[in-house]
Formats: structure tokens, C-alpha cells, sequence
């Protein structure tokens, strides 16, 4: 069982704030590397797939960078807003075939108006 | 949105009953997979399925199968539903791939086992 680890648990900041998020992962069995978004009474929705290291993706105000060496990714909200708040979930795939992936237990994000 | 349904959305029911959650997705991929989500845990994978009728087990399988006789469902079972059992379900799809395919999930289905 691959061990994938977010910090922090949980955070709370004010509207406007910047924040981020860390993933840490065994770099020995990486393949690639997902960010997903999930919001309360909703399901998971795919942010990003990371696969080279130094990889860095954005999406509006959301950015995530990748580093496979060391084993860790970042993920960056720029200007929080309300709407940001959510449960982020990073997920390992370890290079197994069918695609399986090892979820971290989530940041939960809360930005306060 | 992926076209990906679960049924039922709630369920409760009693210790000891056998329980199925069905899966059913309208985008052809090819992978299935079924985790659970507990507090303090994220999601766990408990079984996947890399085609018609081939499955595997996850990292939390034990008391529970599946079965994938057709594309388009997945189905898990609960042979005799335990307390611990009281989760929430999410199916999620994805194309072929070692992991480099984003996965679509479902809406869940909450259970609880009394």
C-alpha cells in the first residue's frame, strides 16, 4: 500500500487570501500524480494530471507544481474565494497497470467571506 | 458530465443482509473501479475492473465482491453487511491506462448498516 500524505488537514483563511497545499508521495513509485476537488454533497472532480517532474499546471486561479525526485507536489490558490471551499484530494498512481490510484486523506479548504 | 449513475443513492439496512450497489456508466471506458470514503480515510479503493468480467481487489475488499458482466455495469456486493460497513460508496470510470487518465466519479451512495 503506497502511503500519500496532505498537510494540512484543514485551513482556514479570508477571502483574498493566497494559500497552499502539500502532497507528499514515494517518489520510487510514482507514475503520475492527480488533484481532485471535492465539494460537500458532491462528487470528486479532477483538477490536474501531473506526470513530469517540474510539471507545473493552472487552471484559473488554481496552479500545482510537481516534483517526482523528492516526491512532493504543491497546489496553489490564488485569491481565495468562497466558492474555493472544498476538500482537495491529491492520488498516486504507482505505475500498476488498470490505473489504480492511492488517495491522500484531503485538505479540507474553508474561506471565510 | 461523465455519464455515470448509482443506484440506490441511500440505502439502510440490517446486519447480515446482502446488500448490491450498482454502477452504471454511459462512456464506454473501460476501467471501473469502487471505493469507500470514511472520515479520516479519503477514499479507498476496494475493488477495480479492467474490462468485462476482470476484476480485482483493492486495498479494503475483505467482505466485499463485484462483478462486471456487461461495459456499462459494475456492480459491489455486501454478502452479509456489517456495521463497519456504514459508508459512503463511489463508483468512478477512466479510460485504458497505467494512471494517467483522470477518473470520473459517480454520485455515491450513502449506507448505513444497522
Amino acid at each position: 500500500i503506497l502511503n500519500v500524505e496532505q498537510s494540512p488537514q484543514s485551513l482556514h483563511v479570508q477571502e483574498g487570501d493566497s494559500t497552499n497545499f502539500t502532497c507528499s508521495f514515494p517518489s520510487s513509485n510514482f507514475y503520475a500524480l492527480h488533484w481532485y476537488r471535492w465539494e460537500t454533497a458532491k462528487s470528486p472532480e479532477a483538477l490536474f494530471v501531473m506526470t513530469l517532474n517540474g510539471d507545473e499546471k493552472k487552471k484559473g486561479r488554481i496552479s500545482a507544481t510537481l516534483n517526482t525526485k523528492e516526491g512532493y507536489s504543491y497546489l496553489y490558490i490564488k485569491g481565495s474565494q468562497p466558492e474555493d471551499s472544498a476538500t482537495y484530494l491529491c492520488a498516486l498512481a504507482g505505475g500498476t497497470s488498470y490505473g489504480k490510484l492511492t488517495f491522500g486523506q484531503g485538505t479540507i479548504l474553508t474561506v471565510h467571506p | 458530465d461523465a455519464g455515470i449513475t448509482q443506484s440506490p443513492r441511500h440505502k439502510v439496512t440490517e446486519t447480515g443482509t446482502p446488500v448490491t450497489l450498482r454502477c452504471h456508466q454511459t462512456e464506454n471506458h473501460r476501467y471501473m473501479y469502487w471505493y469507500r470514503q470514511d472520515p479520516g480515510h479519503g477514499l479507498r479503493l476496494i475493488h477495480y475492473s479492467y474490462g468485462v468480467k476482470d476484476t480485482d481487489k483493492g486495498e479494503v475488499s475483505d467482505g466485499y465482491s463485484v462483478s462486471r458482466s456487461k461495459t456499462e455495469d459494475f456492480l459491489l456486493t455486501l454478502e452479509s453487511a456489517t456495521s463497519s460497513q456504514t459508508s459512503v460508496y463511489f463508483c468512478a470510470i477512466s479510460g485504458p491506462g497505467r494512471g494517467n487518465n483522470e477518473q470520473f466519479f459517480g454520485p455515491g451512495t450513502r449506507l448505513t448498516v444497522l
